[in-house]
């Protein structure tokens, strides 16, 4: 298995700023992605985090509006741009550890924009 | 067609009962079926996973997949207070992403 911490676990935020959420694992894995999770849907995937190079989105979300960065295999930060009310969701980082088990997940980060 | 659909909570089973939680899936070549539990307020965790037809079992849980019919299912035996939850059903698509399904919000009641 794998632990993962992100942070914050929570913000209220005024819209048109920017938050950076972080997911911290504590071994190395290959795969991490982030999710979202609108209130009272499921989740969707917002895009791979790839490390030493781009992460890859999913259709509907883009670069500018959550950039990612993944610098090493333990560590990504996922960050909301120029937020907006409708951005309000909790975003989950996840990790595969290997593909007979399948994506642990983070405790997530619930976000509010007003 | 959504790619993923499970059967439209809530469902309400007493204690001790059996909950039958059921999805179909629209991608054909999807090999690996996940089903997580995500209690309010917290993030999802695995909880049965199930790579060929037939049954899986693990302890109260039993996963049925039915690749021909684009089926899997989830049935908790001795149903408890503490499965009350919402469960969601998470094939693997081609590209080897989980598409997760709406969920199902189980309440057992005692």
């Amino acid at each position: 298995s794998a632990v993962i911490s992100q942070k914050p676990s929570r913000d209220i935020c005024q819209r048109g700023t920017s938050l950076t959420i972080q997911c911290q694992v504590d071994s190395q894995v290959t795969m991490m992605f982030w999710y979202r999770q609108q209130p009272g849907q499921s989740l969707t995937l917002i895009a791979t985090a790839n490390q030493g190079s781009e992460a890859t989105y999913e259709s509907g979300f883009v670069i500018d509006k959550f950039p990612i960065s993944r610098p090493n295999l333990t560590f990504s930060t996922l960050t909301v741009s120029n937020m907006s009310p409708e951005d309000s969701s909790i975003y989950l980082c996840s990790v595969e550890v290997d593909r007979e088990i399948r994506a642990f997940f983070g405790q997530g980060t619930r976000l509010t924009v007003v | 067609q959504k790619e993923v659909e499970q059967n439209s909570g809530p469902l309400s089973v007493p204690e001790g009962a059996i909950a039958s939680l059921n999805c179909t899936y629209s991608d054909r070549v999807s090999q690996s079926f996940f089903w997580y539990r995500q209690y309010s307020g917290k993030s999802p965790e695995l909880i049965m996973s199930i790579y060929s037809n037939g049954d899986k079992e693990d302890g109260r849980f039993t996963a049925q997949l039915n690749k021909a019919s684009q089926y899997v299912s989830l049935l908790i035996r001795d149903s408890q207070p503490s499965d009350s939850a919402t469960y969601l059903c998470a094939p693997a698509n081609q590209g080897g992403k989980l598409i997760f399904g709406q969920g199902t919000e189980l309440s057992v009641k005692p």
